[in-house]
């Protein structure tokens, strides 16, 4: 089955800064890469994807990149703020999202320092 | 956005009893819904896929006996937890399969945390 690895697991980066969080995948019949953050006790939030058709997605601070023949994505965060702190999870799936469930990485606990 | 709920939020139960747990899709139709399982300071691991009107697919190592997933209606899902006991407290997760925008992807509930005394 599907393997995800991601790292670091503790990302601690001054406010203002940018934040890149990395992730591989073992299966290469992977197509849908989902960032998830989730903050304590509550429930993970998507916050980008990007699907195997595209190398890069971004949505004002936040940006993924994916390199399929490498298999690995990242997320980029840039001006971090405090309320970026949080765990961020990597997600892949097979059918876009849809028809399978998520095999998640481990998580990145990011800390944003005033 | 998709809004998917869950009850209960919380549940403290003595060892050996069963605990039902609810997920519904709120403002969506969900032909899928997802239930993962994830411990304190680890990943979310998938439990199983639960299917309107057809069998789960369990993952390996869930003990489908143990973990009774029922999806009978496009909005609704439940997994009781059967003969509770210590090693199953947890924070219960379920996800429905959603399209917006022509794609589809995976909205969570806010996740049940479950204490087996």
């Amino acid at each position: 089955g599907e393997n995800v690895e991601q790292h670091p697991s503790t990302l601690s980066v001054q406010e203002g800064d940018s934040a890149v969080i990395k992730c591989t995948y073992s299966d290469s019949a992977s197509n849908y890469f989902p960032w998830y953050k989730q903050e304590l006790g509550k429930r993970p939030q998507l916050i980008i994807d990007i699907r195997s058709n595209v190398g890069e997605k971004k949505d004002q601070r936040i940006a993924v990149t994916l390199n399929k023949t490498a298999k690995h994505f990242s997320l980029h965060i840039t001006e971090t703020q405090p309320e970026d702190s949080a765990v961020y999870f990597c997600a892949a799936s097979k059918t876009g999202g849809g028809a399978d469930g998520l095999t998640f990485g481990k998580g990145t606990h990011l800390i944003i320092q005033p | 956005g998709a809004v998917v709920s869950q009850h209960p939020s919380r549940v403290i139960c003595k060892s050996g009893t069963s605990v039902k747990i609810e997920c519904r899709s709120l403002d969506f139709q969900a032909t899928t819904m997802f239930w993962y399982r994830q411990f304190p300071k680890q990943s979310l691991m998938l439990m199983a896929t639960s299917n309107e009107g057809s069998k789960a697919t369990y993952e390996q190592g869930v003990e489908k006996d143990k973990f009774l997933i029922n999806h009978a209606s496009l909005t609704l899902s439940t997994l009781t937890v059967t003969s509770a006991h210590p090693e199953d407290s947890s924070f219960y997760i379920c996800s429905a399969r959603a399209r917006e925008r022509n794609q589809e992807t995976q909205y969570f509930g806010p996740g049940t945390r479950l204490l087996v005394l």
